[in-house]
């Protein structure tokens, strides 16, 4: 049973370029949350999405910011202009219900924008 | 509203002591889950727990869903420097859907 798979680990992008960062669920899990994590700070939410529908986008920016999670694939979070202030470790986690419960974290993917 | 207040913010202890963290909100939750972060990981799912007044145990972890459903506490006996790390409650609030999480809880275990 693979686990929440992100990637990239590492994703290095310079000031105006796009950023898409991938996130595929636990098998059988059809809810997935995105995280930002800045250093030495706790968890933000940003946004929840089931298949083909996002449910709640309250925790995103709201420009330059998007998220999907199409019926085949994997969800994707884009971030298009990135700005220094990206710069952060970016975590999905997936869920088989509607709630998080027992919600399962991937490894990361940490942006930094030079 | 939804936030999750958690507290201590960082804890300093000594090998084999015990410790003790909580997380509270505003709000009525329908689960507690608790989390620990190692450095340059994802958050691991430690302990859930479903039901007001519910006391579940994983090995030298115990949590508690508080009967109110507004609270949360971790208890870790007998400390090990393994055991360093950040700790976060989280949760679905009953009137969202959403999972929320708390600052998270830094300990350090000194041998």
């Amino acid at each position: 049973n693979a686990g929440v798979m992100q990637n990239p680990r590492h994703l290095v992008r310079r000031r105006g370029q796009e950023a898409r960062l991938r996130c595929s669920p636990m098998k059988g899990h059809s809810h997935v949350y995105w995280y930002r994590q800045l250093p030495e700070e706790g968890l933000k939410f940003m946004v929840y999405l089931q298949k083909e529908n996002i449910i709640d986008e309250s925790g995103m920016p709201k420009e330059r910011f998007s998220a999907e999670f199409p019926k085949e694939g994997p969800s994707i979070l884009r971030i298009q202009q990135v700005v220094r202030g990206d710069s952060a470790a970016y975590f999905c986690a997936s869920s088989p219900l509607r709630g998080g419960t027992e919600a399962f974290f991937g490894q990361g993917t940490r942006l930094t924008v030079v | 509203g939804q936030q999750l207040n958690q507290s201590p913010q960082s804890m300093f202890i000594q090998e084999g002591e015990d410790v003790s963290m909580n997380c509270t909100s505003s709000s009525i939750f329908n689960t507690w889950l608790w989390y620990k972060q190692d450095p340059g990981e994802g958050p691991v799912l430690l302990i859930a727990l479903y039901k007001a007044g519910e006391l579940t145990s994983n090995g030298r972890l115990t949590a508690q869903f508080g009967i109110t459903r507004k609270d949360s506490f971790l208890n870790i006996s007998a400390s090990i420097p393994s055991d360093v790390g950040i700790y976060f409650c989280a949760g679905p609030p009953s009137n969202n859907n959403d999972m929320r999480f708390g600052a998270g809880t830094r300990l350090t275990v000194k041998p």
